[in-house]
């Protein structure tokens, strides 16, 4: 049972674009909500995260947004670059335990 | 500063042959995972270590799979026989003991595939 949706699948966005991926949780122990970024034959690496008392987090191009009573959270990717294009996890943390969702593939057009 | 390290990286076996996994985490990590990565999907979780304690290993097939972190620091995981859909990514993780639980520094993986 995935605990965490995910949403698209994949996307293709023309450089200097915006990339926005989705995911919705359920469990409200949930108390992290961090972003991985993956490159084929790469393991995951720590974008962002945000807690959910911050409605939003921006970091350089990339910002979450964070809907606490829609239990809803959003990775946003502003003026898109063709080095971002790789798959990107969501993921909802708690007492330890980490659960991914199943990731967006970005691919960014030049 | 050295990242997780994993060996080795790619693996084939022929379906019930044992395969094992090797996992160096950074220096100063106590928290260790393994994870498994399928085709298209997210990292699950297997195992997690505290120190050379099992804390949580829940979702680890037992009567195949096993683990082990000798002396708190490198950790190997055993699949004793594979099967066809043992075919994965094995993902090695640490992370430092109390810190936030989401941040987590990940190996390059070890790709097995079983025929």
């Amino acid at each position: 049972q995935q605990q965490v949706k995910q949403s698209p699948q994949s996307l293709i966005v023309q450089k200097g674009g915006i990339s926005i991926i989705n995911c919705a949780y359920e469990n409200t122990a949930f108390d992290y909500f961090p972003w991985y970024q993956q490159f084929p034959g790469k393991g995951p690496a720590l974008l962002i995260a945000i807690r959910p008392d911050v409605s939003e987090k921006k970091e350089g191009r990339f910002t979450i947004s964070f809907n606490k009573s829609a239990k809803q959270f959003s990775l946003h990717i502003m003026d898109s670059q063709p080095g971002d294009s790789a798959t990107y996890f969501c993921a909802a943390s708690m007492t330890y335990k980490l659960s991914f969702g199943a990731g967006t593939t970005v691919t960014v057009r030049a | 500063e050295a990242g997780v390290v994993q060996s080795p990286r790619y693996k084939i076996i022929e379906k019930k042959q044992p395969v094992a996994f090797w996992c160096n985490p950074i220096s100063g990590h106590n928290t260790l995972y393994w994870y498994l990565q399928n085709l298209g999907q997210g990292p699950e979780l297997l195992i997690r270590y505290e120190n050379e304690e099992a804390v949580d290993d829940s979702q680890l097939p037992k009567d195949r799979f096993s683990a082990e972190r000798l002396k708190g620091v490198d950790s190997t995981l055993k699949i004793q026989p594979a099967e066809l859909g043992d075919s994965a990514v094995y993902l090695c993780a640490s992370s430092v003991a109390g810190a936030n639980t989401g941040e987590l520094f990940f190996g390059e993986g070890s790709r097995l595939t079983v025929l």
